[in-house]
């Protein structure tokens, strides 16, 4: 098993671009979630799903969208970049609220 | 009042110290704790879980105080590779996503 995975691992964006961070797993999770990680903040919940087709926001879920069509997969759309969301994005996993987390390796992004 | 609260040290330890790190938590429902451990530049990983009863894994101890609201992590006889960030981890009632909180972690570095 691959776990889960994040593509790209690094990403430079100009403000305003617009652009699509991957996260899938075959661990056949029900339980997807986006986070952020800022240094001295811990990670931040972005959006997060519960299943296919369903979708809920977290803490800082603004400038953010996802969708959930399989159960493998979990994308996050950046609609708009702006320099304050530069950060280290983590995809992560889980049977249920309560269990364990798997996270993929995160992605690097800038905002220039 | 953050909802998870941790030292964020740095703890800088010699090869074979103890070393114990506590969390502090606001939401006396909370119902699952778990401490992960997350290298540099890393996702992070579960370490382990935090039964109400403490538990152990080796030279890992877990301990959960439920009426003052803090958990601890004791790690004997330290090792350099357990140079990474403890996060501390609380989860909620009801089990979703939402209800999952990270503290902002505690830097450990073990010296030789």
């Amino acid at each position: 098993n691959a776990g889960v995975t994040q593509t790209p691992k690094f990403q430079v964006l100009k403000t305003g671009q617009s652009m699509t961070l991957q996260c899938a797993q075959d661990m056949n999770h029900e339980y997807m979630s986006w986070y952020r990680q800022d240094p001295g903040m811990g990670l931040r919940l972005i959006h997060y799903s519960v299943g296919a087709g369903i979708t809920d926001q977290g803490e800082v879920p603004n400038g953010y969208n996802v969708s959930r069509s399989t159960t493998e997969d979990f994308p996050l759309r950046l609609l708009s970049a702006a320099p304050s969301q530069t950060s280290v994005y983590f995809c992560a996993s889980s049977r249920g609220g309560h269990n364990e987390q798997f996270f993929g390796p995160g992605t690097r992004l800038t905002v220039l | 009042r953050k909802e998870v609260e941790q030292d964020p040290g740095p703890f800088n330890v010699p090869e074979g110290a103890t070393v114990a790190f506590n969390c502090t938590y606001s939401n006396s429902a909370s119902q699952s704790f778990f401490w992960y451990r997350q290298d540099c530049r890393k996702e992070p990983k579960l370490l382990m879980s935090v039964y109400s009863s403490g538990n152990e894994d080796g030279r890992f101890t877990a301990q959960l105080n439920r009426a003052s609201q803090y958990i601890s992590l004791l790690i004997r006889d330290s090792k350099l590779s357990d140079s990474a960030t403890y996060l501390c981890v609380v989860t909620g009632a009801g089990g979703s996503a939402r209800q999952l909180t990270f503290g902002s972690g505690t830097q450990l570095t073990v010296l030789p």
